[in-house]
């Protein structure tokens, strides 16, 4: 059980797009889902908390404009990474926490390796 | 939110036990501890959870002094396949959720 998706695994991009990140609980709802950003050889940062139906709410530092989070659903998250550049290339990785259940408790999805050429 | 310490590396032999410690000297009185695990482009895994006192599940133990303080991790009989990076993460819900994970601790396990 608690299981979480990401699609893409992997995606390369050009300069200047836009590419979209879903995050999924699959057997679950998650009224709570949060995203992490990972550079190689580090820890993972989190860059936002994401609420259903709701703003999120982003970390001091994170541009809440180039980073857009979608929460519309109880099972599914987007992460819009807008404009990227080279430095945006980084691992993504999406985490959930059961509703009604502990908030303290998250699952992690696979991540997605972005890269922007 | 309380930082996190961790030994950066530590090298083991099959069958042994492990123990990995972290410090967390500014954790606040609603925060909790958890562990988790990560292979190379991976998402974390989680191992234990824990407020204070001694935590056990079927991979893992997890010590927390009266202090909170610090927590140790426990591993026991470790194989091969634990060759990853364990983090600790201090998690507080007060005034906005908020996750600090540890620097990791990439655990070697040699045959």
């Amino acid at each position: 059980g608690a299981v979480v998706s990401q699609h893409p695994s992997r995606v390369i991009c050009k300069s200047g797009t836009s590419v979209k990140i879903e995050c999924r609980s699959l057997d679950f709802q998650a009224t709570t889902m949060f995203w992490y950003r990972q550079f190689p050889k580090q820890s993972l940062m989190l860059m936002a908390t994401s609420n259903e139906g709701s703003k999120a709410t982003y970390e001091q530092g994170v541009e809440k404009d180039k980073f857009l989070i979608n929460h519309a659903s109880l099972t599914l998250s987007t992460l819009t990474v807008t404009s990227a550049h080279p430095e945006d290339s980084s691992f993504y990785i999406c985490s959930a926490s059961v509703s009604g259940g502990s908030i303290y408790e998250q699952y992690f999805g696979p991540g997605t390796r972005l890269t922007v050429t | 939110l309380a930082k996190t310490t961790q030994p950066i590396s530590m090298d083991s032999y099959e069958g042994q036990e492990v123990n990995i410690t972290c410090s967390h000297n500014n954790i606040a009185t609603n925060d909790y501890i958890t562990w988790y695990q990560q292979f190379p482009s991976q998402g974390p895994r989680f191992i234990i959870q824990g407020y204070k006192t001694k935590v056990t599940n079927e991979v893992a133990s997890l010590f927390i002094p009266a202090d909170r303080k610090s927590s140790t991790l426990s591993l026991p009989r470790v194989s091969l396949s634990d060759t990853a990076v364990y983090y600790c993460l201090v998690a507080s819900n007060t005034g906005g959720f908020k996750t600090i994970f540890g620097a990791g601790t990439r655990l070697f396990v040699k045959a």
